[in-house]
């Protein structure tokens, strides 16, 4: 258990739907990030917040909206998604200080299946 | 080619032996960090090495790092089947020291310890 927790574990979505990813940390940590794991491919860095403020966006698509209402919490809003979506999708929690990046905590993921 | 790749991509052996994974990476780093994922599920911090240290261990852990060659490796003495994972670097990438505020991921090696 890092701290880190995601719900749903698993989601699968049409692709009409609109849903959401939640994820909280319970370390007291100033950033959060979204991540993407496709099959054979690199982690992709999709968002990052630091203190609540987006800090980057990796050329995500606009059908992926995240949200950070604080510190503890971080959504990824999810609407008219595509088969090619279908991914675990990642939450990370870290202290960013001094522009330094430390250790960085993960949920346990989001299998999502997009039919 | 990326920030971060390790080498081998796949690595299968027996219990009892040492597992050895190689990471390269590009530009200048703050830090070096593996990480292990076992299957579908989140990632799992194992070792964070500064770009001032050159040698880090962890119970049967041992990272080099060696920033004239941009590369750091992982040693896993005396593996288990339980070590069975993929094992990831991520570099925190510095431009005059001041961290990009993320983390780079490679595409991971996976390991498999027979019994």
């Amino acid at each position: 258990e890092t701290g880190v927790t995601q719900t749903p574990r698993h989601l699968v979505m049409g692709m009409t739907n609109k849903k959401s990813l939640k994820c909280e940390q319970h370390l007291g940590h100033n950033a959060m990030y979204w991540y993407k794991q496709s099959a054979k491919k690199p982690l992709e860095l999709m968002f990052v917040y630091n203190f609540k403020e987006q800090t980057e966006n990796n050329s995500v698509p606009s059908r992926f909206s995240p949200e950070c209402p604080n510190s503890s919490h971080l959504f990824l809003h999810l609407h008219t998604l595509q088969p090619e979506d279908s991914a675990l999708y990642l939450c990370a929690s870290s202290h960013l200080r001094a522009g330094i990046q430390e250790t960085q905590y993960f949920g346990p993921g989001t299998r999502l299946l997009v039919l | 080619s990326q920030q971060g790749e390790e080498d081998p991509q796949a690595l299968s052996i027996q219990e009892g032996e040492n597992a050895t994974m190689n990471c390269s990476y590009k530009t200048s780093i703050n830090n070096l960090q593996w990480y292990r994922q076992n299957s579908g599920r989140g990632l799992v911090h194992l070792i964070l090495i500064r770009s001032n240290e050159r040698e880090k261990h962890s119970g049967r852990l041992r990272v080099t790092l060696d920033t004239s060659k941009k590369s750091s490796s992982l040693l896993i003495t005396a593996s288990r089947a339980a070590d069975t994972a993929s094992y990831f670097c991520a570099t925190d990438r510095a431009a005059g020291g001041t961290s990009y505020g993320k983390l780079t991921f490679g595409q991971g090696t996976i390991l498999t310890v027979h019994p």
